[in-house]
């Protein structure tokens, strides 16, 4: 079946500090895969995204690389700001449906 | 534009009682999804559809119904609202070249005692 796992958080780091949260799907076929980004009171919205294997997703300073060999997804960022502070949500694309990771919140200290 | 818009915003049914939540969206998007979000859970996909006249179930479709007579809307009806449906749901549309790029309403929170 299809499913994405996510590191559970909160995540708390200070600003300018190395975001890094892991994402592992599985999967049959050719999924796309996400990352979606979700503020308080707000509905998901779309982060990044890479379509194929060894493909990077890059947007407003973060970086995913599909990993086909190893069925990961991880987000980065190099130096995080406060305005990050939000929820962070893996999601593989597959015929047509959408699975989402269960999130996890990042939390940045000025 | 208004983009994906959903009524309403909360709601409160008692366990029995039954309601449709309504989504419509002004971009002409052949897809659209209903999801639920359960606290601190991801979003789970309930139907979706491919365009007007057709629909599908998604991960969790039990208790709900859908149908798709426009582009424009796609309401989600919950005929015996039970407590396991308390939840906030999220309708969310994309266009057929650029699926992945979903746009999402701001969610009803739905209570059901």
């Amino acid at each position: 079946g299809n499913s994405v796992t996510q590191m559970e958080g909160p995540v708390t780091l200070s600003e300018e500090a190395f975001l890094t949260i892991n994402c592992t799907y599985t999967a049959t076929g050719y999924p796309s895969l996400f990352w979606y980004v979700q503020y308080p009171g707000e509905g998901l919205q779309l982060l990044l995204k890479a379509t194929k294997a060894d493909d990077k997703g890059s947007n407003k300073g973060f970086e995913a690389t599909y990993r086909k060999e190893t069925t990961s997804f991880h987000l980065e960022k190099g130096s995080v700001q406060v305005s990050d502070s939000a929820v962070y949500f893996c999601a593989l694309l597959n015929f047509n449906k959408f699975y989402f990771g269960s999130g996890t919140k990042l939390n940045v200290k000025p | 534009n208004a983009g994906v818009t959903q009524t309403p915003k909360f709601r409160i049914l008692k366990i029995g009682q039954s309601m449709t939540l309504q989504c419509t969206q002004d971009m002409n998007h052949n897809y659209m999804y209903w999801y639920r979000q359960d606290p601190g859970m991801g979003l789970k996909l309930i139907y979706y559809s491919v365009g007007a006249g057709i629909t599908d179930k998604g991960e969790v479709p039990n208790g709900y119904n859908v149908s798709r007579s426009t582009t424009e809307d796609f309401p989600l009806r919950l005929e015996l609202a039970a407590p396991s449906q308390t939840s906030v749901y999220f309708c969310a549309s994309s266009s057929y070249s650029a699926q992945e790029t979903q746009y999402f309403g701001p969610g009803t929170r739905l209570l059901v005692l």
